[in-house]
């Protein structure tokens, strides 16, 4: 069955740099890809969605990339900031008869002043 | 727009006790969900709608029920509540099909069964 994994439980950046958090599929590739992003005792909060068929999608200081022979998805944050420090969840959906998302454990960033 | 809400925020039950989880969204979607996230795990669907009278299992629908009797509410029900069912729990809605678009959750429900 379909996977979605994300590499790391946590990951520590330094203010100003660019964090990247990885999430990986096996099997098939997903038709949609989406990122969140949540806060402690908060909800998720769409951040950016990108197809099977892109490779990039930017918006403002967040890029996601879709590689399907690497069958990975990478989440850039560039010149980081401490109000960045939140976790980070990626979604997969596969394209027919589906109306599901399935969620990654995701990844822990915190940004060091 | 106040988005998507739930009730209670918090919630302590006994074994055996039952409760009803309310969602409500003012956003006029077609689409809503349940989801539960367990410490360190990711979001589990446990039933979704497509609209007013028509709702699905997801994942882990087992201990949980549903209805949808208007565009607004998506209410979850709990029966004989168990120790397992601990977790917070997340409402969403979105306007189209969920894995093509925008999902807004709301706030979230923490339960704690004992």
């Amino acid at each position: 069955s379909q996977k979605i994994e994300q590499n790391s439980e946590a990951l520590n950046i330094q203010e100003g740099k660019t964090a990247t958090l990885t999430c990986n599929y096996t099997n098939y590739s997903p038709a949609y890809l989406q990122w969140y992003r949540q806060d402690p005792g908060r909800g998720p909060v769409f951040l950016l969605l990108i197809r099977e068929n892109e490779k990039e999608k930017r918006k403002e200081r967040l890029k996601v990339t879709f590689d399907t022979t690497l069958k990975q998805s990478l989440f850039h944050i560039t010149a980081s900031q401490p109000a960045d420090s939140a976790t980070y969840l990626c979604a997969w959906a596969s394209g027919a008869g589906s109306y599901q998302l399935t969620f990654g454990k995701g990844t822990k960033l915190s940004v060091i002043p | 727009n106040a988005g998507v809400t739930q009730t209670p925020k918090f919630r302590i039950l006994k074994i055996g006790q039952s409760m009803t989880l309310q969602c409500t969204q003012d956003m006029n979607h077609n689409y809503m969900y349940w989801y539960r996230q367990d410490p360190g795990m990711g979001l589990k669907l446990i039933y979704y709608s497509v609209g007013a009278g028509i709702t699905d299992k997801g994942e882990v629908p087992n201990g949980y029920n549903v209805s949808r009797s208007t565009t607004e509410d998506f209410p979850l029900r709990l029966e004989l509540a168990a120790p397992s069912q601990t977790s917070v729990y997340f409402c969403a809605s979105s306007y189209s099909l969920g894995r093509a678009d925008t999902q807004y959750f709301g706030p979230g429900t923490r339960l704690t069964v004992l």
